[in-house]
């Protein structure tokens, strides 16, 4: 069964003060690894897709990197307006089946 | 481009009733599919819709059903409604099957009393 686990569960950063958020996965077969943000009360909203080890992609202050275990979140200096959750998902297997973590959820303080 | 749309955003059952919820999916997009979201959860996936065909379900029970239309747009139907059923339903839209890029609907908030 596909397994992903995120961490921390919550991050309180200063705004400016880079860090990383860790997804670790399990899975038979990945089709791609995706990061989604998620405004509390909303759907998610898809951020990346990245499909093999040592892929990177960027997107403003985010920067997605990709292993054979596990991905990480870089986010470089950020802003109070990326205080969101964060969500972490694997697709796998012949249909679309895409697992998620449960996010963390990041909060920056002005 | 219209993005996914899903109605009612909010609605209030009682345990024991069935309930239809309601998604329209993103424009040039033919996969739907279905997740439940507990509050400080992530989603979990109900089923996916290829094609007006079930094309993959999640660990949950037959009174969880679905259906996708011509249109590409769908319902997800749950009979018997449990207190546990209470949850933030997600519709996510995608094309094809080969592609997992999923984009989502603001969601439908159902709570069972």
């Amino acid at each position: 069964e596909d397994q992903v686990t995120q961490s921390p569960e919550a991050l309180r950063l200063q705004e400016g003060e880079s860090s990383s958020l860790n997804c670790s996965y399990t899975v038979s077969g990945l089709r791609g690894l995706f990061w989604y943000r998620q405004d509390p009360g909303k759907g998610p909203e898809f951020l990346f897709t990245l499909y093999s080890a040592g892929e990177e992609k960027e997107k403003e202050r985010l920067k997605a990197t990709l292993t054979k275990k596990e991905s990480f979140l870089h986010i470089t200096a950020p802003k109070p307006e990326d205080s969101a959750t964060y969500l972490c998902a694997v697709g796998s297997g012949g249909y679309q089946k895409v697992t998620f973590g449960i996010g963390t959820k990041l909060q920056v303080i002005p | 481009e219209t993005g996914v749309t899903q109605s009612p955003t909010h609605l209030i059952k009682t345990r024991g009733q069935q309930v239809t919820l309601r998604c329209s999916s993103q424009s040039g997009h033919n996969t739907v599919s279905w997740y439940q979201q507990a509050l400080g959860q992530g989603p979990q996936f109900i089923f996916q819709y290829y094609r007006e065909e079930e094309n993959g379900r999640g660990n949950f029970p037959p009174r969880f059903s679905g259906l996708q239309f011509p249109n590409y747009s769908s319902e997800l139907n749950v009979n018997a409604l449990e207190l546990d059923d209470s949850a933030l339903y997600l519709c996510a839209s995608s094309h094809g099957t080969g592609g997992y890029e999923q984009y989502f609907g603001p969601g439908t908030r159902l709570t069972v009393t």
